[in-house]
């Protein structure tokens, strides 16, 4: 397994400005993921954070509003731009190494746009 | 596409009492993994258990088993002595080579344990 540190914890944003999420890992890792989760609602992946190379992402998200960048095996991070309320939500990042079997996440980020 | 169903929103058990959270997943791939995980307030996801689809005896972790029915494609968690730290947020997932990669929760169960 490995550790994520995920910063910041928390953060109240205003409106139009754009937030940066790291996440750390102990160890490499060969997978690197960011998901979003509303409040009482189940995980939604965002994209799978590549090393040195363009994020993959899923259907509803857009680079232009979400960049992400994974310099190494061990560093990812997750922008949130121009941000909207509509942003508000808990942002989580996730890794692996290798084939899926155990994953594990950073404490998460809850983001707070007013 | 794969889905996962969690269909209990809430779910309460007395402490010290035994509860099964269920799960129920679609998928035409016949290798895969399934998993529990657990989110207490603090948002931290933990790995409570898994399962490999080819392997037909049940994973049990001390006081957390499941029930792995794999033609039914159901997998549900069952938490024995249940604790007030038991308390949580647990989503089932599922993942296979074909499938991205990625992790594919279900909506959450939410459980309460009562003193």
């Amino acid at each position: 397994s490995a550790v994520i540190s995920q910063k910041p914890s928390r953060d109240i944003c205003q409106r139009g400005t754009s937030l940066t999420i790291q996440c750390q890992v102990d160890s490499q890792v060969t997978m690197m993921f960011w998901y979003r989760q509303q409040p009482g609602q189940s995980l939604t992946l965002i994209a799978t954070a590549n090393q040195g190379s363009e994020a993959t992402y899923e259907s509803g998200f857009v680079i232009d509003k979400f960049p992400i960048s994974r310099p190494n095996l061990t560093f990812s991070t997750l922008t949130v731009s121009n941000m909207s309320p509509e942003d508000s939500s808990i942002y989580l990042c996730s890794g692996c190494k290798g084939a899926h079997t155990e994953a594990f996440f950073g404490q998460g980020t809850r983001l707070t746009v007013v | 596409a794969q889905t996962v169903t969690q269909s209990q929103p809430e779910m309460s058990v007395q402490e010290a009492e035994t509860v099964t959270l269920s799960c129920t997943y679609d998928t035409s791939e016949s290798d895969y993994y399934l998993f529990w995980y657990k989110q207490p307030p603090s948002r931290q996801m933990i790995l409570v258990i898994r399962q490999e689809a080819y392997k037909q005896q049940n994973a049990t972790e001390n006081r957390f088993s499941v029930n792995f029915q794999k033609a039914a494609k159901s997998f549900s968690l069952k938490i024995s002595d249940s604790q007030l730290g038991d308390a949580a947020m647990y989503f089932c997932a599922y993942w296979s080579y074909n499938a991205g990669n990625m992790l594919t929760f279900g909506g959450g169960t939410r459980l309460m344990v009562k003193p």
